[in-house]
């Protein structure tokens, strides 16, 4: 099993510029979640996925859209990045909302 | 806003030695899970406790969950180099799974 994949792993946008970052599971979990990590400020949810289409907002949402089309993908999208997009976003899949939360690689944004 | 607050944020220690890491909230959560992340990879889940007063060991790990269940302690014992990395702790909240991450303890165990 591969577990949770993210894909890229480092992209430079200009400000303005849109992407989608994409993350797949293979384990069959039912929820997935985003994060964006900013030094010194830990992991900060961006928007999370409780089953296949379905999303809601986390802490940090403003920004950033996501769609479950399908169980094994979670996808975010930025429509217009800014600077202070610049971070290292991780997506992560569980099994229930009581089980551990297993994380991709992550991907390194930097937005100029 | 729940919030959680781990001291200290930066640690440097010799092999050998002992050290605790703080994460205190005013909140109550109903679960806390630590994990350890290495540069370049994602955070990788070391222990969940869901019971005030909880103790779970892990090797040289000792992990403590508070009778409140609004703070957690995390001591190592005979700290080695591959124990260097950055512990995050995180408290589980409602029925989604939804985690609240603390900023993190960077650690580093010298040779």
């Amino acid at each position: 099993n591969a577990g949770v994949t993210q894909t890229p792993k480092f992209r430079v946008l200009k400000t303005g510029q849109s992407m989608t970052l994409l993350c797949a599971q293979d384990m069959n979990h039912e929820y997935m979640y985003w994060y964006r990590q900013d030094p010194g400020m830990g992991l900060r949810l961006i928007h999370y996925s409780v089953g296949e289409g379905t999303t809601a907002k986390g802490e940090v949402p403003d920004g950033y859209n996501v769609s479950r089309l399908k169980k094994q993908n979670f996808l975010l999208g930025l429509e217009s990045a800014a600077p202070s997009q610049t971070s290292v976003y991780f997506c992560a899949s569980s099994f229930s909302r009581f089980y551990e939360q297993y994380f991709g690689p992550g991907t390194r944004l930097t937005v100029t | 806003t729940q919030l959680l607050e781990q001291s200290p944020q930066f640690l440097s220690i010799q092999e050998g030695e002992n050290l605790t890491v703080y994460c205190n909230s005013s909140s109550v959560f109903s679960s806390l899970q630590w994990y350890r992340q290495e540069p370049g990879e994602g955070p990788v889940l070391l222990v969940t406790v869901v019971t005030g007063g909880e103790v779970k060991k892990l090797k040289r790990l000792t992990f403590q969950f508070g009778d409140a269940r609004k703070d957690s302690s995390l001591h190592i014992t005979a700290a080695q180099p591959g124990d260097t990395g950055l512990y995050l702790c995180a408290g589980g909240t409602g029925n989604t799974g939804k985690l609240i991450f603390g900023q993190g303890t960077t650690l580093q165990v010298k040779p």
